[in-house]
């Protein structure tokens, strides 16, 4: 099947800082991304969607200028979270649409504010 | 507007034993279902979806769902529960082109020797 990536698979930074995560798809082409938070023993909560070449879209309540998206290309997307605090730490994870009836995720990225 | 309920936050079998994870869906027009698992710290993979074809699913390692539409239930199966099921599972629905997912809140199933 189709395989997503997404780097690094964990960080850890200090609060203030700001951290890049970067999601791409490896064998196959994806003008939409989708970036999902999921807090411990939490579900995943979709937000934002990544569009290629132009804006992404946020979902209610999630700071636009704090989860920075750019999807660069048609394989990858990354988001950037810019002054992060220890509110910020959790499980990151992109995914990518292969097909119209499936998308496929990445491996995830454990996010630690100190 | 979609959403997804899962009946069950935990649910614990033998080795062997049969699996039941339940999950009721709500959609304003025909959705595309699927269920995820999620092994600790490891993305999730998917087991098998849904898609106005056949209404029994049948998905990778045993496991498989049937679509109900008078009880807009998704439920997922599996005659006997191995230890490496333990994991936790998703219920999710889709509207349209599946492109945008809601998930549900998750079923940590556990399998005890």
């Amino acid at each position: 099947g189709a395989v997503v990536s997404q780097h690094p698979s964990w960080v850890i930074c200090k609060s203030g800082t700001s951290v890049k995560i970067e999601c791409r798809s490896l064998d196959f082409q994806a003008t939409t991304m989708f970036w999902y938070r999921q807090f411990p023993k939490q579900s995943l909560m979709l937000m934002a969607t990544s569009n290629e070449g132009s804006k992404a879209t946020y979902e209610q309540g999630v700071e636009k200028d704090k989860f920075l998206i750019n999807h660069a290309s048609l394989t990858l997307s990354t988001l950037t979270v810019t002054s992060a605090h220890p509110e910020d730490s959790s499980f990151y994870i992109c995914s990518a649409p292969a097909g119209s009836e499936t998308q496929y995720f990445g491996p995830g990225t454990r996010l630690l504010v100190l | 507007a979609q959403s997804v309920t899962q009946l069950d936050s935990h649910v614990s079998v033998s080795e062997g034993t049969p699996v039941l994870l339940r999950c009721n869906y709500s959609s304003s027009y025909s959705p595309s279902l699927f269920w995820y698992v999620q092994h600790p710290n490891k993305g999730l993979q998917l087991l098998l979806k849904y898609t106005s074809a056949a209404t029994l699913v049948k998905g990778i390692n045993g496991f498989e769902a049937e679509f109900k539409k008078s009880e807009t239930s998704f439920h997922l199966t599996k005659p006997s529960a191995h230890m490496s099921d333990a994991a936790e599972y998703f219920c999710v629905v889709s509207e349209g082109s599946a492109r945008q997912l809601t998930f549900g809140s998750g079923t940590q199933l556990t399998v005890l020797p």
